[in-house]
């Protein structure tokens, strides 16, 4: 089975940066993704690591570490609309490709 | 809009019911991926389906059923419903069964009563 473990809310200022850390313990491991969800709407693809290291992509970036069951989505120069919720999600081996855990996910809160 | 469509976008019905949730997948998408989230269990997994074929078991209930279609399209069958059915329902679709790139529907919304 996986476990996936984020943090519930977190607050922050326009402006600044915020680290959402994810922590899974898997029975494979076939890829790491962050999705955003804003409320009531469909959660949308923000990034994907497999191997271990960065991906950057504009303001977002993410981390992943395979030997310890971690990864991070760093948030930069915050808006108003990044207000949302945070998805952290594990594939799972390779005999089951399709098979998505999802953790609770992490509200964000940017203030002005 | 990520191209995937879902009907209804919400649903009303009563317990002991049974209702047909329907997803389009993109264009060319050819990997249907449903999921359900309640406000207690965030989301999960339910089925995905690979080219009509079923590819992955999730969290799925005995009530539940799914299937795809030769056109692509998918639908999930909800029976004998419960009050705790309650929930979004999101469809997604990827290109190819390992593509790590989902795009989900707008969801419906399921109200059991």
């Amino acid at each position: 089975g996986q476990n996936i473990d984020q943090p519930t809310e977190m607050t922050a200022t326009e402006g600044a940066i915020v680290q959402i850390n994810c922590t899974y313990q898997t029975s494979g491991f076939n890829g790491l993704f962050w999705y955003q969800q804003h409320a009531g709407e469909a959660p949308t693809f923000l990034s994907y690591n497999v191997l271990d290291g960065l991906e950057e992509k504009g303001r977002f970036s993410s981390f992943l570490s395979r030997s310890k069951g971690y990864s991070y989505l760093l948030l930069k120069e915050l808006q108003m609309k990044d207000s949302a919720s945070y998805l952290c999600a594990v594939r799972g081996a390779t005999d089951s490709w399709g098979k998505f855990q999802f953790g609770a996910g992490t509200q964000v809160v940017v203030t002005p | 809009d990520s191209g995937v469509t879902q009907t209804p976008k919400h649903l009303i019905t009563a317990t002991g019911q049974r209702v047909t949730l329907r997803c389009s997948p993109r264009s060319g998408d050819l990997s249907v991926y449903w999921y359900q989230q309640s406000l207690d269990q965030g989301l999960q997994f339910l089925i995905q389906y690979y080219n009509g074929e079923e590819r992955a078991k999730g969290n799925i209930l005995e009530r539940f059923s799914a299937q795809q279609f030769p056109d692509l399209h998918s639908e999930l069958n909800l029976s004998s419903l419960e009050l705790g059915d309650s929930a979004l329902y999101f469809c997604a679709s990827s290109q190819r069964q390992g593509s790590y790139e989902q795009y989900f529907g707008p969801g419906t919304r399921l109200t059991v009563t």
